[in-house]
């Protein structure tokens, strides 16, 4: 069965810090990762995709990484800011196979990230 | 005007009503889905539908049925209302991952249904 598993549930850090977000997945096979970032009662919004082949992808202070051997990656927010404070969400995409498939994605339950002043 | 647009917002309503919540998008894509998140259960997915003439359940299809009016119009029912069905409800779309596609989600601002 597909999952996705990630962690820490929830982060508090202060502002100006760095942390980071942990993915582990079963999907197979592998055909993309994507990291969403929700704010309170808001639909996700996508932060940023990797595909098998990429190793580490950057938006402003978010960073990626995927590691395919070992079915990890991560998300790295550098200098914190306050409204970073929201749920990330990793969500995975199995590739369509000979007999049908459809990328249907596999969402992660979310890392709720709080950053105080 | 939003991509992603759903009607109502919020919605309060007794045991045993019949409720439908609406979903329209103007990004032109094939595939359309219907999420519930409950606190500390993340999305999960309730149906989807990758054209106008294809309907698939989801993790979650019981008590919920789902109907294709036109690519852009997606709707929701729950023909019976019952209060743990109270959740935050998303629709979503994408376009398919490959040939020339991202199949990034697009989400709308999400319809809060609570049953009493």
């Amino acid at each position: 069965k597909n999952q996705v598993e990630q962690s820490p549930q929830s982060l508090i850090i202060l502002e100006g810090k760095n942390c980071t977000l942990q993915c582990n997945y079963t999907v197979s096979p592998f055909s993309n990762l994507r990291w969403y970032k929700q704010d309170t009662g808001r639909g996700p919004v996508s932060l940023t995709i990797m595909t098998f082949s990429e190793n580490t992808k950057s938006n402003g202070r978010y960073t990626a990484t995927l590691d395919a051997d070992t079915k990890q990656s991560s998300l790295h927010i550098t200098a914190s800011q306050l409204s970073d404070s929201a749920s990330y969400i990793c969500v995975v995409s199995a590739k369509k196979t000979l007999t049908g498939g459809s990328y249907i994605p596999t969402f992660g339950r979310g890392t709720s990230l709080i950053v105080h002043p | 005007d939003a991509d992603v647009t759903q009607t109502p917002r919020n919605r309060i309503t007794k045991t045993g009503k019949r409720i439908m919540l609406e979903c329209s998008q103007t990004k032109g894509h094939d595939r359309m889905y219907w999420y519930r998140q409950d606190p500390g259960l993340g999305l999960r997915l309730i149906y989807y539908s990758f054209d106008v003439k294809d309907i698939n359940k989801g993790e979650i299809s019981d008590g919920y049925s789902v109907s294709r009016q036109a690519q852009a119009k997606f709707s929701l029912s729950l023909e019976s209302a019952i209060p743990n069905q109270t959740a935050l409800y998303f629709c979503a779309t994408s376009d398919q991952f490959g040939r020339g596609g991202t199949g990034e989600l697009f989400f709308g601002e999400g319809s809060r249904l609570t049953v009493l």
